[in-house]
């Protein structure tokens, strides 16, 4: 079983709905979670970064956090054709050290229909 | 800013052959990390440098490794290419290593490296 587990999508929908992606992971300790937005022949761009439990909004974006689930969610509101990419959740755990690294979902690919 | 540049961006290469591939980060982020990424298994980790030590080591054969130099750019080798090294590599870079506690990684657009 992957660490993180991600739906590979592809998720279609029409302009103006409201996206919502997620992840689940098996790992307790961790406390790091990212939101990764990747276009096609282009590397990730780091789109949302929160720190534990709760919510987190930036613009169209909110990304959410249930660390008591190990559940993580993204949602976009009022997506545009323009959002249109694959979307990768990331996290790490609480502790640094050198065996710390990021480990990423395999990212779910998001098409907005016109 | 500058981002952080990978070059080539395009590569092919054939079966035993070897590839050297160069990242530049971010300027002022001593970190850099190498990722693999292919459709099947998405971003896999292969290592990563902090201050020209590597901190940290993915699960890839010997045949992949890297370096860092003191100006933190940074270069990855493959040697004896196989069909199955064919991937998307990415590099990310960031102002602390990765170990510690608010690392925020920047990619690349990454080399595509296809092997025939």
């Amino acid at each position: 079983q992957k660490e993180v587990e991600q739906d590979p999508g592809p998720l279609s929908v029409p302009e103006g709905a409201i996206v919502s992606l997620n992840c689940t992971y098996s790992n307790s300790a961790f406390q790091y979670f990212m939101w990764y937005r990747q276009y096609s022949r282009k590397g990730p761009e780091l789109l949302m970064y929160t720190y534990s439990s709760g919510n987190k909004e930036d613009g169209r974006f909110t990304a959410q956090v249930d660390k008591s689930s190990k559940y993580i969610s993204l949602f976009i509101r009022d997506s545009q054709p323009s959002d249109s990419a694959t979307y990768l959740c990331a996290m790490s755990r609480s502790y640094g050290g050198a065996t710390n690294k990021l480990i990423f979902g395999t990212g779910t690919l998001l098409a907005v229909q016109p | 800013k500058a981002g952080v540049t990978q070059t080539p961006r395009y590569l092919i290469k054939t079966r035993g052959q070897q590839v050297t591939l160069s990242c530049s980060p971010i300027s002022g982020h001593r970190s850099v990390s190498w990722y693999q990424q292919t459709p099947g298994q998405g971003l896999q980790f292969l290592f990563e440098y902090f201050s020209e030590t590597q901190r940290n080591k993915g699960n890839f054969p010997g045949r992949f490794s890297g370096r860092q130099f003191s100006n933190s750019r940074s270069e990855m080798n493959v040697s004896t290419l196989e069909l199955g090294d064919s991937a998307l590599y990415l590099c990310a870079s960031s102002l602390a290593y990765v170990g510690s506690l608010n690392e925020k990684l920047f990619f690349g657009s990454g080399t595509q490296l296809s092997v025939l």
